[in-house]
């Protein structure tokens, strides 16, 4: 059984372009969350994604937006990078979309904005 | 809004000593507790976790946590630790009102000495 995979593994942009990270979920499940970890910080919500619609959404701005495919993987995408968003992404996939519903961490994507 | 707040940023222990890292979250109804363990440059990895039944929850290599709903408090033990510990711990709540999101504690830097 193939776990969480996240690609790229790490990412350099400079301040005002996009990113597109890409997150494949485990066999089996239809939900994906992803979260955002600054360096020294537990990870914070960004949204969840259920049978590919948005099922819940952090305080995050609309720049961040995501999408889920019909095989369950995930992007998350950021428009006009900003220095702050520097940090590691992680995604996570689970068999549904409820709080009893363990989450299984991929390794993440580091991205560093210049 | 649900919190968790993690009291302890870094606890330094020496091998085969007993550790313990707190844990407390903002009441709720209820709430789905779990415990996640973070190596250096990976994701997350399921430590344990409290949905319902038994307040004593354990992993398999040898952690144990107690859901303590007067003091809302899941606190993690374990009796004797090794220098493979060495990681950063995070605390996360989820509930069935917010659904799959979790809300992480800052986590805790656990240090194992020989």
């Amino acid at each position: 059984e193939t776990g969480v995979t996240q690609s790229p593994t790490h990412l350099i942009k400079t301040r005002g372009q996009q990113v597109t990270l890409r997150c494949s979920s485990q066999s089996g499940h239809n939900t994906v969350s992803w979260y955002q970890q600054a360096l020294g910080q537990g990870p914070q919500f960004i949204f969840q994604y259920y049978r590919e619609e948005e099922n819940g959404r952090g305080n995050f701005p609309p720049r961040f937006s995501g999408l889920q495919f019909p095989n369950y993987s995930s992007e998350l995408n950021v428009n006009a990078l900003e220095l702050d968003d520097s940090a590691l992404y992680l995604c996570a996939s689970s068999l549904g979309a409820g709080g009893t519903d363990t989450q299984y961490f991929g390794p993440g994507t580091r991205l560093t904005v210049l | 809004a649900q919190s968790v707040t993690q009291l302890d940023s870094q606890v330094p222990v020496f091998e085969e000593a007993p550790v313990e890292l707190r844990c407390n979250y903002s009441s709720s109804v209820s709430v789905y507790l779990f415990w996640y363990v973070q190596y250096p440059n990976q994701g997350l990895q399921l430590l344990l976790k409290y949905l319902s039944g038994s307040t004593l929850v354990e992993s398999i290599n040898g952690f144990e946590a107690e859901f303590n709903k007067s003091q809302t408090s899941f606190h993690l033990r374990k009796p004797s630790v090794h220098i493979s510990d060495t990681a950063e711990y995070f605390c996360a709540v989820s509930d069935r009102d917010q659904g799959g999101k979790l809300i992480f504690g800052q986590g805790t830097e656990l240090s194992v000495k020989p």
